[in-house]
């Protein structure tokens, strides 16, 4: 499968306990998104970046989150301390560049208890 | 003010009836993407459509620009179309893919 390969697929974490989610994307793709979908909200920006830069860093998510893009093959979403609030799916996605078709992992679910 | 609109809530069709699925935005755009998601599954994909139409099978996008909209039609419904329609936009740029809140179909045999 050559789409967005996001682990691990399921995460339960004890509240203030950090966890890192990981992201492949598309292989040749420049731009990469995090997103968080819960029922409530929808789904929500937490970061942008293009070409391994970061252009956006989630606004009311910076306190806890933080992303990472070391190579442009492979970003990571750090969530420290976690709490129970950030119960949701976390999504990775990827384009080309620009206002290309976008695509979108499978998710993780994780459970903040 | 939210600026990605999606009319129906939810919508119910008997097996072989016709969808027609609606989103305006409140600012222009120059890039609109329709997507497909079944509880619990991954963010489909369905048509890329920032302007005109565009058909894949049984879907067709109509997007016009002036009139910051675009529908997605479905034709001769499945009990597998069931699932939330999804549409997003980003205006003109602008990177960032903006959410309406989605139509649930259920497609009945």
């Amino acid at each position: 499968d050559a789409g967005v390969t996001q682990t691990p697929r399921h995460e339960v974490a004890e509240k203030g306990q950090t966890i890192i989610l990981k992201c492949e994307p598309v292989s040749g793709h420049n731009d990469l998104f995090w997103y968080r979908q819960t029922k409530i909200q929808g789904l929500e920006l937490l970061s942008y970046f293009r070409s391994k830069s970061l252009m956006e860093d989630g606004g009311a998510f910076k306190d806890r989150f933080k992303a990472e893009m070391l190579n442009s093959s492979f970003s990571t979403l750090k969530i420290q301390p976690t709490e129970p609030k950030d119960s949701a799916v976390y999504l990775c996605a990827s384009s080309l560049q620009g206002n290309t078709e976008v695509f979108f992992g499978k998710g993780t679910r994780l459970t903040v208890v | 003010e939210q600026q990605v609109q999606q009319s129906p809530a939810s919508l119910v069709l008997q097996e072989g009836e016709n969808a027609e699925l609606q989103c305006s935005f409140s600012i222009f755009t120059n890039q609109v993407q329709w997507f497909y998601q079944r509880p619990g599954g991954r963010l489909v994909s369905l048509l890329y459509n920032p302007s005109g139409t565009k058909q894949s099978g049984r879907l067709t996008s109509t997007t016009v620009i002036k009139e910051r909209r675009s529908s997605l039609h479905i034709s001769s419904s499945q009990i597998t179309d069931s699932g939330t329609y999804l549409c997003a936009m980003a205006s003109s740029g602008s990177w960032q893919l903006i959410f309406g809140s989605g139509t649930q179909l259920t497609v009945m045999p």
